[in-house]
């Protein structure tokens, strides 16, 4: 079956832009999860949706970051006034409901801030 | 606040060798233990997941045990191949609240396995 999907895989964007990345999770799947990879670290959570809300967002970095998923299937990540260290790779996974349940990873979008 | 420390950073080994990838954890507080393989450019494929009340998990060369007490894993990868290449990644699930069970990663292990 399909797994989870982001898109676009790569985005180049100036300083000062406005950026918004897509996840499609797995069909079923209820809970969905943003993490972000900068270079040589592991991913660091961001936000964590359970159906259409966001039950924990306590992962974003300041107020430019903000995550919406209104039918509670897609989610869109939405980062205003890009800055040059906002450049990671932003994962996304689902899972299939609330709970300690495993979470399966999409392949990541890579954003370059120039 | 929990962190998740990875030894070594880095490992080469020659080809059919045993080896040992360490993960320490300073919260035993934790739901689960999953570690993760993520290729160059890729994301993170789920290896293994292990229950806190359970010590290991097995599949097919890999092995990974947990000793929550302590607050460390291991992953045990038997008779390396070049296709176990890749940068292997421990990540602990605590509950944080409103349903939430993130994921707290350690920096990863890049593993070269020469031919």
């Amino acid at each position: 079956g399909a797994g989870v999907s982001q898109t676009p895989s790569n985005k180049v964007t100036e300083k000062g832009k406005y950026v918004e990345l897509r996840c499609d999770p797995i069909s079923g799947h209820t809970a969905l999860y943003w993490y972000r990879q900068s270079l040589g670290q592991g991913p660091e959570f961001l936000i964590y949706f359970q159906g259409t809300g966001a039950a924990d967002d306590s992962g974003l970095p300041n107020d430019r970051f903000f995550a919406v998923r209104p039918e509670g299937s897609v989610s869109t990540l939405k980062i205003q006034r890009t800055e040059r260290g906002d450049s990671a790779v932003y994962l996304c996974a689902s899972s299939l409901s609330s709970g300690g349940y495993e979470q399966y990873f999409g392949p990541g979008t890579r954003l370059t801030v120039t | 606040k929990q962190e998740v420390t990875q030894i070594p950073a880095a490992l080469s080994v020659p080809e059919g060798e045993n080896l040992v990838l360490n993960c320490s954890f300073t919260d035993s507080a934790i739901y689960n233990l999953q570690w993760f393989r993520q290729d160059p450019g890729k994301g993170l494929t789920s290896l293994l997941l292990i229950q806190s009340s359970q010590r290991e998990q097995t599949s097919g060369r890999l092995n990974a045990s947990l000793d929550k007490s302590s607050g460390r894993s291991t992953l045990y990868i038997a008779a390396s191949q070049p296709g176990d290449s890749a940068t292997y990644l421990c990540a602990v699930r605590k509950y944080s609240g409103a349903g939430s069970y993130q994921l707290t990663f350690g920096k990863g292990t890049k593993l070269s396995v020469i031919p």
